[in-house]
């Protein structure tokens, strides 16, 4: 049980595109979701946390209207990368938090920005 | 800034090997103490949530300490197998921030 999945895991695009990734959990009904990204040699650093009907909650530094999150069912929450640029390559991943608070992640999605 | 640490950085045992790697967190504000297994492309698997200053928590031949007065937890693997080959994360929940932070992992690579 709690699995959870994200697409693509892979995209390349042109700089200046957006790129929309998905996250979803597959056997299992999250009210919270969180979007982490991770650059080379770094740890993963918390972007956002999403809620099911509600805006997401943006940490410092990163901006809301490049990063735009959209929670709209309990197993389904998008990141949107928009109009991105070579400096937003990185490993995005999602996690789902049940109410252990153990958080279960995706396997993450490589983007690079060309 | 909290800052969460894990040493080695990386880490070649051979088959039979036991092993063990260490992640310091902040010891105020303290909630719980996560450990991830996490092999190349797939998802980050949760090994461990630890809560209680001593605990000790136990899966197969993993296990896992925890102090939190001095803000450290050691993984421990008894005879380390090929398949143990992973990154370990661990990550430090603290009432004030209310969110994961993250180490950077210790790389275990078994050799057969």
């Amino acid at each position: 049980g709690a699995v959870v999945s994200q697409h693509p895991s892979r995209v390349i695009c042109k700089s200046g595109t957006s790129v929309k990734i998905e996250c979803r959990s597959l056997d299992f009904q999250a009210t919270t979701m969180f979007w982490y990204r991770q650059f080379p040699k770094q740890s993963l650093m918390l972007m956002a946390t999403s809620n099911e009907g509600s805006k997401a909650t943006y940490e410092q530094g990163v901006e809301k209207d490049k990063f735009l999150i959209n929670h709209a069912s309990l197993t389904l929450s998008t990141l949107t990368v928009t109009s991105a640029h070579p400096e937003d390559s990185s490993f995005y991943i999602c996690s789902a938090r049940v109410a252990s608070d153990t958080q279960y992640f995706g396997p993450g999605t490589r983007l690079t920005v060309l | 800034i909290l800052n969460v640490e894990q040493s080695p950085q990386s880490l070649h045992v051979q088959e039979g090997d036991s092993t063990n790697f260490t992640c310091s967190f902040p010891s105020s504000n303290f909630y719980a103490l996560h450990w991830y297994r996490w092999e190349t492309a797939k998802s980050p698997e949760a090994l461990f949530v630890m809560t209680l200053n001593g605990d000790e928590k136990k899966k197969g031949r993993i296990s896992a300490t925890l102090n939190t007065k001095e803000g450290y937890s050691y993984l421990y693997i008894k005879g380390s197998q090929p398949e143990d080959s992973a990154t370990y994360l661990c990550a430090f929940y603290g009432g004030a921030t209310n969110k994961l932070i993250f180490g950077t992992g210790t790389l275990l690579a078994v050799q057969p």
